[in-house]
């Protein structure tokens, strides 16, 4: 099944606990990117990446770290979380481009204490 | 950079009334595409328009994009409880095919 996978799903962590959240799909799609929604802000991307080794910054990457090294995974790192980093989470990932359908991950739900 | 804006944030309706929503972005689009997100789920694609007035209709749903590809709009005729969620607008960046602007969403809720 072609699918967006992301873990964990829910996490409690505390200020300054370095954490990493995965991002995986099997579609083959060249394109990935990350974003939180919180309540009243609609989704805000922080990351994306056209290719394996190939990213930049979206409109909010402050306080987070993203890598692609293989096509498929495309990990969201918060070295030192803090509280203003709860949110919701997503993945996405689309065949070439944001021109393209995306395709989300279920989410993932921090929270920073 | 790129802002859209996207009204009303809520709307509630009685079943079988109609429902609209609007998305306005601060710069021309290359496209616009429609998700909408089901409550504790994720964004799902809905449709996607590319070409200046298009109208484009999938059952009881309605997408309009503008002559001048700057606004959008979404309209459900005779609500159905199976529409409740939020519906958001995104545009592509213009000159920068990675950025990806959302709008705010509108959530709609249907009384039965």
């Amino acid at each position: 099944e072609a699918q967006v996978t992301q873990n964990p799903r829910y996490l409690i962590t505390v200020t300054g606990k370095k954490l990493t959240v995965t991002c995986s799909q099997n579609m083959n799609h060249e394109y990935m990117s990350w974003y939180r929604q919180d309540p009243g802000l609609g989704l805000r991307q922080i990351y994306y990446s056209m290719n394996v080794e190939v990213t930049d910054k979206g409109d909010v990457p402050e306080g987070y770290k993203v890598s692609r090294k293989e096509k498929r995974n495309f990990p969201l790192i918060l070295e030192s979380p803090s509280p203003n980093q709860t949110s919701l989470y997503f993945c996405a990932s689309s065949l070439f481009d944001s021109q393209e359908t995306q395709y989300f991950g279920p989410g993932t739900r921090l929270l920073v204490l | 950079g790129q802002q859209v804006m996207q009204i009303p944030q809520y709307q509630h309706v009685q079943e079988g009334e109609d429902f609209t929503t609007y998305c306005n972005s601060s710069t021309t689009l290359s496209n616009i595409q429609w998700y909408k997100q089901r409550p504790g789920g994720h964004p799902v694609f809905l449709i996607q328009l590319v070409k200046s007035g298009e109208v484009k209709k999938q059952k009881r749903l309605t997408f309009q994009f503008g002559e001048a590809k700057k606004n959008s709009s979404l309209h459900i005729t005779a609500t159905q409880t199976t529409d409740v969620g939020t519906y958001f607008c995104a545009g592509p960046g213009r000159t920068n095919a990675g950025k990806s602007t959302f709008g705010d969403g509108t959530t709609l809720t249907v009384k039965p």
